[in-house]
């Protein structure tokens, strides 16, 4: 009963570099969304999908790209990493029929040197 | 827009005492309302919800009634332990948006002294 599953855990980058946080649920959730959280601000949405192919932006999005090409994957891009971007990161998931209940990783500590 | 204020913490109370962490909305719409938790390390859990008016969501002893008319969810507790310490974050969701997604307060920080 994996739920939704993260990778990695804990990442350092360096100023410029790429890469890609994974989340993959198994719950066959429709709905996919990416926040971050930092020190004082709660969770704030970066990039979010309502079914595989349609992903939209949410409240934070610049510097990061996504996509869905399966109900499972919701990979979130990093272009360029930027200092700022230095936070912790939660995938998380809903099903249509489940109500507003919403399932969270367990979160990816990013740190951007 | 949307917007959830949580009291600041931390909030350090010793063992056994009663617990509330206010809560206030502002929404556009008729949201539902949220607490989740998140133990040191760990991810979001949902703890309890509320999707209407009046409307009150318990787990774990803790309980929080959805109130339209003050805009309020706030938490509570009648004996916290030292194993309820983490951070609580308040949240909302406006269902039929399409979206499905969270609107957070800041959490606050919850410590239980022995």
């Amino acid at each position: 009963n994996a739920g939704v599953t993260q990778t990695p855990k804990f990442q350092v980058l360096k100023t410029g570099q790429s890469m890609t946080l994974q989340c993959a649920q198994d719950m066959n959730h429709e709905y996919m969304s990416w926040y971050r959280q930092d020190p004082g601000m709660g969770l704030r949405l970066i990039h979010y999908s309502v079914g595989a192919g349609i992903t939209d932006q949410g409240e934070v999005p610049n510097g990061y790209n996504v996509s869905r090409s399966t109900t499972e994957d919701f990979p979130l891009r990093l272009l360029s990493a930027a200092p700022s971007q230095t936070s912790v990161y939660f995938c998380a998931s809903s099903y249509e029929k489940g109500g507003d209940t919403i399932y969270f990783g367990e979160g990816s500590w990013l740190t951007v040197v | 827009g949307d917007s959830v204020t949580q009291m600041e913490g931390p909030v350090t109370l010793s063992e056994e005492a009663f617990l509330t962490i206010n809560c206030t909305y502002t929404a556009t719409g008729y949201p539902s309302l949220f607490w989740y938790v998140q133990y040191p390390g760990e991810g979001l859990q949902l703890l309890l919800k509320a999707t209407k008016a009046d409307d009150k969501g318990s787990n774990k002893g803790f309980e929080a009634t959805y109130r339209k008319e003050t805009t309020s969810f706030h938490l509570e507790k009648g004996s916290v332990q030292v194993s309820d310490s983490a951070v609580y974050f308040c949240a909302l969701s406006l269902p039929n948006t399409g979206r499905r997604a969270l609107t957070f307060g800041s959490g606050t920080r919850l410590q239980v002294q022995p």
